[in-house]
This record gives C-alpha cells, sequence and structure tokens, in this order.
C-alpha cells in the first residue's frame, strides 16, 4: 500500500517541549497539505507544499508552527515551545496539482500535559 | 469569510434507509467539492467528489450539486450501521480546502 503515512502516531510531550511530525505523501503527488483537527470540528487548514515550495501558510501557524519539504518528497511539521492548545491531531494531505481530491494519512495525535 | 456549514447531528436513521447529508458554502467561486467520512479517532476518508452541478453517483452514495444555491448534498441508499460515522463536507477557495463540523451519522440496526 503507497498510501500517506505519519509518524509518529502518538505523542506525549510536556509543555515547552519541541516536537516535530513527519508526513511521507503518495508518491504521484506534488501536493502536500497539513491540517490540525480538534474534537468536534472539521480538520483546519495549516500550510500547503507543491513540491518543495511552501505556498500558503494559515493565519492560525504561529511563529512557533514551521514546516518543511526538503526536495518535494516527504515533509516535516515542528512545533516549538508547545502549549496546552497544541493538543489536537495533526493531519497530512497529499494530492496532485490543483484542488483535486486530498488523501488523508492515518494522523499525528499530540497531547501536551 | 469563507465558510461551510453542516448541520452537526447527530443524524439517526434506520438501517436500510436513506440518510440525506446536506452542507452549504459561501464562496460562489467554488469549483470542487468533497465528502469525506471519518470514524471515531480515525482520520478522513475520501468517499466522493462533485464538480459539476447535477447529480453523481457511486454506488450506495449519490452526490447533488446545486452551485446556484451553494448546495451540497450526500445521499446515501440503504444506510448499514458500518456507514456510522462523521461525514465532513469540503469545498474549495482557490487551491486550498476548508472543511465543515461534520455531521455525525447513526444508522440503528
Amino acid at each position: 500500500d503507497t498510501g500517506v503515512s505519519q509518524d509518529p502516531r502518538h505523542k506525549i510531550t510536556k509543555r515547552g517541549q519541541n516536537v516535530t511530525f513527519r508526513c511521507d505523501p503518495i508518491s504521484e503527488h506534488n501536493r502536500l497539505y497539513w491540517y490540525r483537527q480538534t474534537l468536534g470540528q472539521g480538520p483546519e487548514f495549516l500550510t500547503y507544499f507543491q513540491n518543495e515550495a511552501q505556498l500558503e501558510k494559515s493565519r492560525l501557524l504561529s511563529d512557533r508552527f514551521s514546516a518543511e519539504r526538503p526536495k518535494g518528497s516527504f515533509s516535516t511539521l515542528e512545533i516549538q515551545r508547545t502549549e496546552q492548545g497544541d493538543s489536537a491531531m495533526y493531519l497530512c494531505a497529499s494530492s496532485y496539482e490543483g484542488p483535486y481530491e486530498q488523501y488523508f494519512g492515518p494522523g499525528t495525535r499530540l497531547t501536551v500535559t | 469569510q469563507k465558510e461551510v456549514e453542516q448541520n452537526s447531528g447527530p443524524l439517526s436513521v434506520p438501517e436500510g434507509a436513506i440518510a440525506s447529508l446536506n452542507c452549504t458554502y459561501s464562496d460562489r467561486v467554488s469549483q470542487s467539492f468533497f465528502w469525506y467520512r471519518q470514524y471515531s479517532g480515525k482520520s478522513p476518508e475520501l468517499i466522493m467528489s462533485i464538480y459539476s452541478n447535477g447529480d453523481k453517483e457511486d454506488g450506495r452514495f449519490t452526490a447533488q450539486l446545486n452551485k446556484a444555491s451553494q448546495y451540497v448534498s450526500l445521499l446515501i441508499r440503504d444506510s448499514q450501521p458500518s456507514d456510522s460515522a462523521t461525514y465532513l463536507c469540503a469545498v474549495n477557495y482557490g487551491q486550498n480546502f476548508v472543511f465543515g463540523p461534520g455531521t455525525r451519522l447513526s444508522v440503528l440496526p
């Protein structure tokens, strides 16, 4: 199966620590998206890449958040100085170029204590 | 403001009935519309996409789009208990998607 994969699946961290998540998209897809989802809400857009270029960032993405996609393959999302409000499911999705179907990975559930 | 609205539910239907899920959106220029299913604790799973006015059928699922009314719906025929999940509507705004809050569907045996 060559679907979207994410690592780790679960992360528990203490407030103030830094965390990094990884996403491997479907290999033929050149777009990669990061979303955050909290209980009872739909996914909220954070940022997206086309190949290695980060084309858009949500206003939700504070200075503590940074994302990279070196060489247009996998992507990482880093959260610095985590806060309890960062506790959420972080979802990665990939698609072909354009507003086409996005396929989600299993997500990384972050708990900040 | 980019908005996608859905009735949060829960919507309860008996097994074998038709479930009807609705979604409205605020941006008239949106061109791409998607329905996702999300089981509790899992990530969203794509069910259908629709780009043109009218109906699109795939197995037990039918998506309906009315751009003039800024309305998209999903019908699930012969509902099964395994269809019990949250259904998310997603709409493109430019190159990005905005998701609604989801409608929780419960299919009663």
